[in-house]
């Protein structure tokens, strides 16, 4: 089966750095995006990744290791307003998106 | 402004009875989704459309249905709404088939309550 696990919940502080992971099994690969989703909107669209390495993208990054089925979101100066869901997503074989549950991040002051 | 735009906002709505969520986006986009979001659970696809005129099954297409006559809407029907339908319905639309990314942008949601 397809499978992409995130942990459930993070919490930092303002200013601070976080990483979120995301490990991956599907049925093909045809690269993986990250999403945030602020609770009761939408999702949208924050990075793409589809080459091994580094995007990076003001205060965000995200990584990928195709070879481990691994990403992760870095997060940089975290800000309050970065309090909200981040979801991963592989796009598969048939060129559908796998979504992962989600992690909620909570931002400290 | 460019965009997806997604009617009703919520609504509640008794079993049994027959119910249209509209999806409109004005992007051009060939490519349009259907994804329900349930709490625990990653968003899930429904149905979807590479252009008009075609439709595809998703990972959940049971209960549900849809057309798509022109490049602009989507709609989403439930014949018969059941209580497991109780979710947050998030239409999506990507540009597809000129090799690049091919992002998904979301349109607000709906929240349907079934009772």
């Amino acid at each position: 089966g397809q499978n992409i696990d995130q942990p459930t919940e993070m919490t930092a502080t303002e200013g601070a750095i976080v990483q979120i992971n995301c490990t991956y099994q599907t049925s093909g690969f045809n690269g993986l995006f990250w999403y945030q989703q602020h609770a009761g909107e939408a999702p949208t669209f924050l990075s793409y990744n589809v080459l091994d390495g580094l995007e990076e993208k003001g205060r965000f990054s995200s990584f990928l290791s195709r070879s481990k089925g691994y990403s992760y979101l870095l997060l940089k100066e975290l800000q309050m307003k970065d309090s909200a869901s981040y979801l991963c997503a592989v796009r598969d074989s048939n060129y559908q998106l796998i979504w992962g549950a989600g992690t909620k991040l909570i931002i400290k002051p | 402004i460019a965009g997806i735009t997604q009617a009703p906002t919520s609504q509640i709505l008794a079993a049994g009875r027959r119910m249209t969520l509209r999806c409109t986006q004005d992007m051009r986009h060939n490519a349009m989704y259907w994804y329900r979001q349930d709490l625990g659970l990653g968003l899930r696809l429904i149905h979807y459309s590479n252009t008009a005129g075609t439709t595809g099954k998703g990972e959940v297409p049971d209960g549900y249905s849809v057309s798509r006559a022109n490049t602009d809407d989507f709609p989403l029907t439930l014949a018969s709404a059941v209580p497991s339908q109780t979710s947050v319905y998030f239409c999506a639309s990507s540009e597809r088939g000129d090799g690049s990314t091919d992002t998904q942008y979301f349109g607000p949601g709906t929240r349907l309550t079934v009772l």
